[in-house]
């Protein structure tokens, strides 16, 4: 199966300075790398997803690059805000059908 | 209501007591799936349903039983519940298309606590 990981687990970035978190995959088959983002007392929420036709895709501030050689996606936010400031969550789909397995989530904290 | 809506927002439970969560979802999808959600872990997705049908169980204790009465609602009865069954569950919903990775809309969540 699919095995997905994040770092850092924790990120603190003042507001306005750029944030990074990367995520590595195992599944060299995996075409479909999207990224959600989850504010407190709320559910996940995608925010942008990236196939591995591409391997830039931007939208605003938010941006993904993806490396498949290495097997590994990134998620970039220039200028941060304080609304940022949320758990992030990559996934990639499992082995042989279109279900997601998620990482443990990256905690972004923006400082005013 | 718009969305992905969930009842109870929190439970606190006792391990003999039963109990159920439900979802609904306004969107027209025809999947819905049941996350747990614990600190410090990967999301796991419990059950998987599309158009009405279980279509994956992933190797979850039986103490957790799914129900999808139509497209639109989703139950988790619960029974027997341990401690370590205390957690954030996050239902979600998508409409398959015949292609893969299809976006997930997801509600709330429910916190439960089990004592």
């Amino acid at each position: 199966g699919e095995n997905v990981e994040q770092h850092p687990s924790t990120l603190s970035v003042q507001e306005g300075d750029s944030a990074v978190i990367k995520c590595t995959y195992s599944d060299s088959a995996s075409n479909y790398f999207p990224w959600y983002k989850q504010e407190l007392g709320k559910g996940p929420q995608l925010i942008i997803d990236i196939r591995s036709n591409v391997g830039e895709k931007k939208d605003q501030r938010i941006a993904v690059t993806l490396n498949k050689t290495a097997k590994h996606f990134s998620l970039h936010i220039t200028e941060t805000q304080p609304e940022d400031s949320a758990v992030y969550f990559c996934a990639a789909p499992f082995y042989g059908n279109n279900r997601l397995a998620f990482g443990k989530g990256n905690q972004v904290v923006v400082i005013p | 209501e718009t969305g992905v809506t969930q009842t109870p927002r929190h439970l606190v439970m006792g391990m003999t007591n039963k109990k159920s969560l439900k979802c609904e979802q306004h969107l027209g999808h025809n999947a819905m799936y049941w996350y747990k959600q614990s600190a410090k872990k990967p999301l796991e997705l419990m059950f998987v349903y599309s158009l009405e049908e279980r279509v994956e169980n992933n190797s979850v204790p039986s103490r957790f039983s799914p129900e999808c009465p139509n497209s639109s609602h989703l139950f988790l009865h619960l029974h027997t519940l341990q401690p370590e069954d205390s957690a954030l569950y996050l239902c979600a919903s998508s409409q398959e298309k015949g292609e893969p990775y299809n976006e997930q809309f997801f509600g709330p969540g429910t916190r439960l606590t089990v004592l």
